[in-house]
């Protein structure tokens, strides 16, 4: 197992646009995070999954942020209309139901809106 | 509001002294992580720590969790310049509705120095 793949790693884009990342969990892990970090903070969670349910969304997840895990597998973050204020570096973590044995971290993909 | 306060956030250490990074968190929990993120990078996991009294090692960190002072340690031990990076303490809130998510710190900057 080669642990959580995220991708892209950079994404540069225009205020206003669409982006789409997407996150592929460890594969015996049900359970599927994602987390947003800014410059000099610790990460802060937006949602989770277990297998295909969203079970959990936080209120920084606005109206424009859309996340699905659509077979319980991969999963995708969309953000509509960019904003300069959504640039950050986008964490995505899986685990076992529980998290007993630990959060597993993907290497992010970092936003850059401009 | 839950919260997680780490001190010191920043610290500049000489190679071969020691030291203690503290978490102490508002909320009731029985299970905290440590992570540890070097520049532009992702969360490597470093410790899970599941009960009150718990106490992990390795190398020249040790990390502690008093669940009933809200408060965990991370000590190192005659750093070396390797240890140099940020590191956050995670805490898994105990709340009155299902979640499953952790509540970060605001990390503490270790510059281990010559």
């Amino acid at each position: 197992d080669t642990g959580v793949s995220q991708n892209p790693r950079h994404k540069i884009t225009k205020r206003g646009q669409n982006v789409t990342f997407r996150c592929d969990p460890i594969s015996e892990h049900n359970r599927l995070y994602w987390y947003r970090q800014t410059l000099g903070q610790g990460p802060e969670f937006l949602t989770y999954f277990q297998n295909e349910a969203q079970l959990e969304k936080s209120r920084l997840l606005s109206d424009r942020f859309s996340a699905e895990r659509p077979k319980g597998s991969f999963s995708t973050l969309e953000i509509q209309r960019t904003e300069q204020g959504d640039s950050a570096m986008y964490l995505c973590a899986s685990s076992l139901v529980g998290g007993s044995g630990g959060y597993t971290f993907g290497s992010g993909t970092r936003l850059t809106v401009v | 509001e839950l919260k997680v306060e780490q001190n010191p956030l920043f610290l500049s250490m000489q190679e071969g002294k020691n030291y203690t990074i503290y978490c102490n968190y508002s909320t009731t929990s029985d299970r905290l992580y440590w992570y540890r993120q070097d520049p532009g990078k992702s969360l490597e996991s470093l410790f899970v720590l599941l009960s009150n009294g718990a106490v992990k090692q390795e190398g020249r960190l040790m990390a502690s969790l008093d669940t009933k002072a809200r408060l965990s340690t991370l000590h190192i031990t005659a750093a070396v310049h390797d240890l140099s990076a940020t590191y956050f303490c995670a805490v898994y809130p105990v709340l009155s509705y299902n979640t499953d998510k952790l509540i970060f710190g605001t990390g503490t900057r270790l510059q281990v120095f010559p």
